[in-house]
């Protein structure tokens, strides 16, 4: 049911820089906020970044989160081992009365 | 700190109704401050938002749900609740329970439900 489109996976080394994408449409992230949850093996999401780009205190700045039209993507710098987890994107959807939708996903590994 | 923490049987049979509660601690559903969203995940797979209530009551669920939820509030208890209805094996998944402001935060700890006869 995702109309968020991520690839299944990223990897880095430790200190790399990796950027995961988000594709959607005109009705979601082409009107929307973009949010990003990081979720650790076995645990709940959590919040990473929240109105495209803004980290909530405690997340840190080696995480940043960009728009531009209908696509949004986030990026982790200085990549850790501690960053190994998936990552999703969402979004609100005005389609359909309007509706919140979740990217498909993405694993990151840490290398 | 708000927590919240999801609760209600683990095993529940094809046809029958899920129901599920979350119960909230650190801060009173009756405040108006947030929604309070139900979220799940099948195993092994992505997350789908199920749907949200308010204090006062007022609902909004995923269209693609929506013939078959309820989500109702017990502000004298704290506690908000998810019926899911016919449910098949696709519903299995761990539920999460959240505030929901423009976003997810925090959530509870997830309660893995099972359908299956």
């Amino acid at each position: 049911q995702s109309v968020l489109t991520q690839p299944p996976s990223a990897s880095g080394t430790p200190g790399q820089r990796v950027t995961i994408s988000c594709s959607g449409s005109s009705s979601n992230i082409g009107s929307n906020y973009v949010y990003w949850y990081q979720q650790l093996p076995g645990t709940a999401p959590k919040l990473l970044i929240y109105r495209n780009n803004q980290r909530p205190s405690g997340v840190p700045d080696r995480f940043s989160g960009s728009k531009s039209g209908t696509s949004a993507s986030l990026a982790i710098s200085g990549l850790r081992s501690e960053d190994e987890a998936d990552y999703y994107c969402a979004a609100w959807d005005d389609s359909l009365s309007g509706h919140y939708v979740f990217g498909t996903g993405t694993k990151v590994t840490v290398l | 700190q708000v927590q919240l923490q999801e609760s209600g049987p683990g095993l529940v049979k094809p046809s029958q109704t899920l129901s599920l509660t979350c119960t909230v601690s650190g801060g009173s559903i009756s405040s108006g401050d947030y929604y309070w969203s139900w979220i799940r995940q099948p195993p092994g797979k992505g997350l789908e938002w199920i749907g949200y209530i308010y204090y006062s009551g007022s609902t909004y669920y995923n269209p693609s749900l929506k013939s078959r939820v309820t989500i109702s509030v017990d502000t004298s208890k704290n506690q908000f609740s998810l019926k899911l209805s016919s449910v098949t094996a696709a519903d299995t998944a761990v539920y999460y329970c959240a505030i929901h402001t423009d976003w997810f935060d925090p959530w509870g700890q997830g309660t893995l439900v099972t359908v299956s006869s």
